[in-house]
């Protein structure tokens, strides 16, 4: 089945310093989509991109919809312990009667204080 | 609200038992979708429903079956579990269709078939 590349797959870091994931895809997506999940939890929506080339900022948290609508990256800045998770991107395509969200692979971000 | 709301929490099946995984919303929400997460993967779509009556397969339909009798509630079956169903199973919805639309996404159900 189709799914998106993401990568990193996991990133070990100190706290305090700037992360960035990003996501590439064959096929163009109309909405981008930036999930986190915590350990036993469903995945949490952080931010929903709408046009190519928008640039969406979520507290410390910063996505951009790519101009090709064929890739997406999240970057988080000042990392805090709680920023621990995995996160995942989601394309979004539609065309009938739903919409159908086509995952990336996750990235795992570990965060020492 | 309680959002989506899904039940157990954790199973373990033996080969070819059956049981119905529970997701209920209370978001008055048309549209919602069972996925299931593998370790190390994203989620696939095993089927979803754009309302009462009305379910469709999704990426990942083979061993599952859905029923969408009311609005809020959509429940997964399994008939003849196996090993590869082991999974994490999350049920989501969303209000309609459409590029603003969100899908609000359960606390999932831990399967493991021994």
């Amino acid at each position: 089945g189709q799914q998106l590349n993401q990568s990193p797959q996991s990133m070990f870091i100190q706290e305090g310093e700037d992360v960035s994931m990003n996501c590439t895809s064959s096929s163009i997506f109309n909405t981008w989509l930036w999930y986190k999940q915590d350990p036993g939890e469903g995945p949490v929506l952080l931010i929903a991109l709408y046009k190519a080339g928008e640039l969406t900022s979520n507290g410390r948290l910063t996505a951009q919809f790519g101009i090709t609508r064929k890739d997406s990256f999240l970057n988080i800045s000042a990392s805090i312990p709680s920023d621990v998770g995995i996160y995942f991107c989601a394309g979004l395509s539609y065309g009938g009667a739903t919409n159908k969200l086509i995952f990336g692979t996750g990235t795992l971000l570990a965060v020492q204080p | 609200n309680a959002g989506v709301t899904q039940t157990p929490k954790f199973r373990i099946l033996k080969i070819g038992q059956s049981m119905t995984l529970q997701c209920a919303q209370d978001m008055n929400h048309n549209y919602m979708y069972w996925y299931r997460q593998d370790p190390g993967m994203g989620l696939k779509l095993i089927y979803y429903s754009v309302g009462a009556g009305i379910t469709d397969k999704g990426e990942v339909p083979n061993g599952y079956n859905v029923s969408r009798s009311t609005t809020e509630d959509f429940p997964l079956r399994l008939e003849l579990a196996a090993p590869s169903q082991t999974s994490v199973y999350f049920c989501a919805s969303s209000y309609s269709v459409g590029s603003t639309d969100t899908q609000y996404f359960g606390p999932g159900t831990r399967l493991t078939v021994l």
